[in-house]
């Protein structure tokens, strides 16, 4: 497609189960992005990918939450035993290598009941 | 570590009137890129505008201009002749030069247009 792609839209689930929210970023961007984006809050990262460089996992607020890109496309973001606290948007973006803008998907908003 | 600061969480104006979104931000690099995103009701954060810190022109995109005061550090968003597609959230966001990476975003100020 021609802008970034994230499934799924919404999704809630109970506390203590996991989940995966996935980004298909812009064809030939080489860097992705994860944020976070709770109520009244302006956007938390989370993590990045650039290329087959080790990704900077700083952002993560806890081992709960870990993220994979597979061959440099597709990311996938998993939160394992969901908090209440994990409810947000999840926003994923793309950029070709060398830019200063980020390309937004539509985000995946979580609820955790 | 670089803080962006959006001090109006509101702003309202009327259609066709003329609305300012202020940002300051806080860094010790002299060459950073920022810019400002609309987020609508859809999510998805869209480009407004961006401004590279090495050009002292301020950046125009059509009825959305900045005003970039370096050594302020402060970069407002003028939105002219406001119509009612742009009432949305609005963020301000900071990126370094060089190999930075990481946005920093404001917390937003949400546009309210009124008919």
């Amino acid at each position: 497609g021609a802008g970034v792609s994230q499934s799924p839209s919404n999704k809630v689930t109970e506390k203590g189960k996991d989940v995966e929210l996935r980004c298909d970023p812009i064809s030939g961007h080489t860097a992705l992005y994860w944020y976070r984006q709770s109520l009244g809050q302006g956007l938390e990262f989370l993590i990045y990918f650039q290329g087959n460089s080790a990704p900077d996992k700083s952002g993560l607020p806890s081992d709960r939450f870990s993220a994979e890109r597979t061959g440099g496309s597709v990311s996938t973001l998993t939160i394992q035993r969901t908090q209440q606290e994990d409810s947000a948007v999840y926003l994923c973006a793309s950029s070709p290598i060398g830019a200063g803008e980020l390309f937004f998907g539509e985000g995946s908003r979580l609820t955790v009941l | 570590a670089q803080t962006v600061t959006q001090s109006q969480p509101e702003m309202s104006v009327q259609e066709a009137e003329t609305v300012t979104l202020s940002c300051t931000y806080d860094t010790s690099e002299s060459d950073y890129y920022l810019f400002w995103y609309k987020q609508p009701p859809s999510r998805q954060m869209i480009l407004v505008i961006r401004q590279e810190a090495y050009k002292q022109q301020n950046a125009t995109e059509n009825r959305f201009s900045v005003n970039f005061q370096k050594a302020a550090k402060s970069f407002s968003l003028k939105i002219s002749d406001s119509q009612l597609g742009d009432a949305a959230m609005y963020f301000c966001a900071y990126k370094g030069g060089g190999s930075n990476y990481k946005l920093t975003f404001g917390k937003g100020t949400l546009l309210t247009v009124n008919p």
